[in-house]
C-alpha cells in the first residue's frame, strides 16, 4: 500500500532564505511524482511533474527532485517570498492514468 | 482559458436533502476527477471520469453519485449525507499527452465547501 509522508508538517523562514521540502513514498513503481500548492480554503495548483524517467524538473525559483529507487522527492524554492506562504503537497500517480495520492503536505509560512 | 469552475462555493444541507455540486471546464480536457478533502487532510480521490465513462472509483458510499453529462460537466449528486462527509469538495480535469496513455497535471476548481447537519 503507497503511503507518502512529507517532512516537515510546518515551517517557518524568513523572507528571502532558500529551503528544501521532503516528500518520501514506500512504492517505488510510479509513472509520475507531482507538486502542488494550496492556499487556505482553495484550490490546489499545479507547480512541478516530474515523470519516472525524470531526475529533475525546474520552474523559475522552483526546483524539484526525484530519487524513485530511494522513494524520495524534494522540492527546492529559492529566495523564498511572502507569496510562497502556502501548504505543499507532493503527489504520485501509481497507475498512469493521473490516479493520484496525496501526501501529508508542508504548510510553509514565509515572514516578511 | 485554463479554468476549472465549481458551483456552488458553499453548500449546507440536512441529512433527508438531495443536492448537486457542478463541475466546469472549457479546456478540451478528456479527463475529470472529483477529490474529497477534510480539513488539515490531503485531498483524497473519489472518482475519475475518463473519455465521459466512470474509470475509477475510489469504494465511495453510494450516497454519493457522480455523473458526467459530456465531456466539459462533471457533476456529483449528493443524497442522505453525513455529517462526517462535511469537507471541501474539489474536482479537476486533466488531457492525455501525446500517446494518448499518460495523462498531463490536473487543473484544479477552488472548491465547493459543504457542511452537513
Amino acid at each position: 500500500k503507497q503511503e507518502v509522508t512529507q517532512i516537515p508538517a510546518a515551517l517557518s523562514v524568513p523572507e528571502g532564505e532558500n529551503l528544501v521540502l521532503n516528500c518520501s513514498f514506500t512504492d517505488s513503481a510510479i509513472y509520475n511524482l507531482q507538486w502542488f500548492r494550496q492556499d487556505p480554503g482553495k484550490g490546489l495548483t499545479s507547480l512541478l511533474l516530474i515523470q519516472s524517467s525524470q531526475r529533475e524538473q525546474t520552474s523559475g525559483r522552483l526546483n524539484a527532485s526525484l530519487d524513485k529507487s530511494s522513494g524520495r522527492s524534494t522540492l527546492y524554492i529559492a529566495a523564498s517570498q511572502p507569496g510562497d506562504s502556502a501548504t505543499y503537497l507532493c503527489a504520485v500517480d501509481r497507475t498512469g492514468a493521473n490516479n493520484l495520492f496525496f501526501g501529508t503536505g508542508t504548510r510553509l509560512t514565509v515572514i516578511p | 482559458d485554463t479554468e476549472v469552475t465549481q458551483t456552488p462555493k458553499h453548500l449546507v444541507m440536512g441529512m433527508t436533502n438531495k443536492k448537486s455540486l457542478k463541475c466546469e471546464q472549457h479546456m478540451g480536457h478528456r479527463a475529470m476527477y472529483w477529490y474529497k478533502q477534510k480539513a488539515k487532510k490531503p485531498p483524497e480521490l473519489m472518482f475519475v471520469y475518463s473519455y465521459e465513462k466512470l474509470s475509477i472509483n475510489e469504494s465511495v458510499p453510494s450516497r454519493f453519485s457522480p455523473e458526467c453529462p459530456n465531456s466539459s460537466l462533471l457533476n456529483l449528486h449528493l443524497h442522505a449525507l453525513q455529517p462526517e462527509d462535511s469537507a471541501l469538495y474539489l474536482c479537476a480535469s486533466s488531457q492525455p499527452m501525446g500517446g494518448g496513455f499518460h495523462w498531463e497535471t490536473q487543473y484544479f476548481g477552488p472548491g465547493t465547501r459543504l457542511l452537513v447537519l
